[in-house]
C-alpha cells in the first residue's frame, strides 16, 4: 500500500524559500501514470492546487505561483519536492502531498500533512 | 481558470438523512470531477472519482452524478463518522480547482 510522507521545517522567514519532501513507500515515483502533487490549505480555508510532476519529469504549476514554485522528482531516494521562494504570510498553510492518477487525474493518496509558517 | 461553487455551504442533519451536495463549474468539465471528505486536522480523503465512480473502500452509501458543468454527491443514509466537509475538485484542466466546501454538522 503506497503511503506519503511530508517532511520540511515548519517556520520558514518571509522572503525566504520553503522548501519540503515527500517521501513515497510501497511504490515508486518512477512507475507509471502517476501525477506527484502538491496542495496546499491556508488555516480554516479551502484546498489550493499547486502543481505537478509527471513520472517522466513534466511539471506542470497553478500561475497563480508558477513563477515562485519547483516540484522536483528524486527517484534514487523515491522522493519528489516542493520549492516555493519569497515567501510571505500569506504562504502560511498546511502543506500535503499527493499522489493523482491516470486520465482522470484524481488524488487518491495523500500525506498526513505539514503546517509551514511563514514569521520573522 | 475554471472555477467550482459548492452548495449549500453547511448544514446541519440527522444521522440516517438523505444528503445531497451540489458542485458546479464555470465551464463543461465533462465527467472530470472528483469529491473529498475531509476531516478536521486530517488530509483530504478520496471518495468519487470520474463524477461518479466510487473509490475502493468508499462504503456506498456514498454516490456521485452529473456531468458537464452540475454534480451531486449523495449521501443516502448518513452516519456519525460522515460529519466532515466535502469538496468537489475538477481535474479537466490545469490548474486544477477545488470547491469551497460544504460542512455537514450534527442537527
Amino acid at each position: 500500500q503506497v503511503q506519503l510522507q511530508e517532511s520540511g521545517p515548519g517556520l520558514v522567514k518571509p522572503s525566504e524559500t520553503l522548501s519540503l519532501t515527500c517521501t513515497v513507500s510501497g511504490g515508486s515515483v518512477s512507475g507509471g501514470s502517476y501525477y506527484w502533487s502538491w496542495i496546499r490549505q491556508p488555516p480554516g480555508k479551502g484546498l489550493e492546487w499547486i502543481g505537478y510532476i509527471y513520472y517522466s519529469g513534466s511539471t506542470n504549476y497553478n500561475p497563480s505561483l508558477k513563477s515562485r514554485v519547483t516540484i522536483s522528482l528524486d527517484t534514487s531516494k523515491n522522493q519528489f519536492s516542493l520549492k516555493l521562494s519569497s515567501v510571505t504570510a500569506a504562504d502560511t498553510a498546511v502543506y500535503y502531498c499527493a499522489r493523482g492518477y491516470g486520465t482522470s487525474r484524481f488524488m487518491d493518496v495523500w500525506g498526513r500533512g505539514t503546517t509551514v509558517t511563514v514569521s520573522s | 481558470d475554471i472555477q467550482m461553487t459548492q452548495s449549500p455551504s453547511s448544514l446541519s442533519a440527522s444521522v440516517g438523512d438523505r444528503v445531497t451536495i451540489t458542485c458546479r463549474a464555470s465551464q463543461s468539465i465533462s465527467s472530470y470531477l472528483n469529491w473529498y471528505q475531509q476531516k478536521p486536522g486530517k488530509a483530504p480523503k478520496l471518495l468519487i472519482y470520474a463524477a461518479s465512480t466510487l473509490q475502493s473502500g468508499v462504503p456506498s452509501r456514498f454516490s456521485g452524478s452529473g456531468s458537464g458543468t452540475d454534480f451531486t454527491l449523495t449521501i443516502s443514509s448518513l452516519q456519525p463518522e460522515d460529519f466532515a466537509t466535502y469538496y468537489c475538485q475538477q481535474s479537466y484542466s490545469t490548474p486544477f480547482t477545488f470547491g469551497p466546501g460544504t460542512k455537514v454538522d450534527i442537527k
